[in-house]
């Protein structure tokens, strides 16, 4: 299907484990993000990339890895999950031409929740 | 830090009447933009509206963005039980080198009854 995908939608694991969220897109966009959206905070950057081998941080970075061996495909690792990292996490993509940001296309999310 | 704040935090209003919601914001943009997010969804793009522009129409929406105050507004007129959402400003910070990236502000929760 054409568009941004995540997978899974729901996850729950355990404290400590390590976890992993995908993000495929079909539109070859040059950027991507991950963002976690959480009550009374909005949503807030975790990493993003300008093309393929290139990431960089975001606002809230700590505990997450990520990596963009093709266009398509920006995964996320937790590393150890921690309960702090329940949340709402989003994909998404854009095309930006020069020094500034255009419209992003988001994922439907993966609700996480850490035991 | 967040660079938009969305007021008010919540809105209800009646089908068919206006619904006006705020963002203001702190530095100096290249763009700000709308978006929507239904309950249990991702955030859809509504618009998007350059720093040199002053106002932008796209169907029911109306945007204005005012420079001078830092501020952006949000209408949706004849308003429809299916515009129930969330309503988030984003803003494209003009920064030294550029910036590929938008910071969200926390949104306006609209309700509208039929």
């Amino acid at each position: 299907d054409a568009g941004i995908t995540q997978s899974p939608r729901y996850k729950i694991t355990e404290t400590g484990r390590q976890v992993t969220l995908m993000c495929h897109q079909t539109w070859s966009h040059s950027y991507m993000f991950w963002y976690r959206q959480d009550l009374g905070h909005g949503l807030r950057l975790i990493y993003y990339s300008a093309a393929a081998d290139i990431t960089d941080k975001g606002e809230v970075p700590d505990g997450y890895v990520v990596s963009r061996s093709k266009t398509e495909n920006f995964p996320l690792t937790l590393e150890s999950a921690t309960r702090s990292q329940t949340s709402v996490y989003f994909c998404a993509s854009s095309e930006a031409l020069g020094t500034t940001s255009y419209e992003q296309y988001f994922g439907p999310g993966t609700r996480l929740t850490v035991t | 830090s967040q660079q938009g704040e969305e007021d008010p935090q919540a809105l209800s209003i009646q089908e068919g009447e206006n619904a006006t919601m705020n963002c203001s914001y702190k530095t100096s943009i290249n763009n700000l933009q709308w978006y929507r997010q239904n309950s249990g969804r991702g955030l859809v793009h509504l618009i998007l509206i350059r720093s040199n522009e002053r106002e932008k129409h796209s169907g029911r929406l109306r945007v204005t963005l005012d420079t001078s105050k830092k501020s952006s507004s949000l209408l949706i007129t004849a308003s429809r039980a299916a515009d129930t959402a969330s309503y988030f400003c984003a803003t494209d910070p003009r920064t030294k080198g550029g910036s590929e990236k938008l910071v969200f502000g926390k949104g306006t929760k609209l309700t509208v009854n039929p």
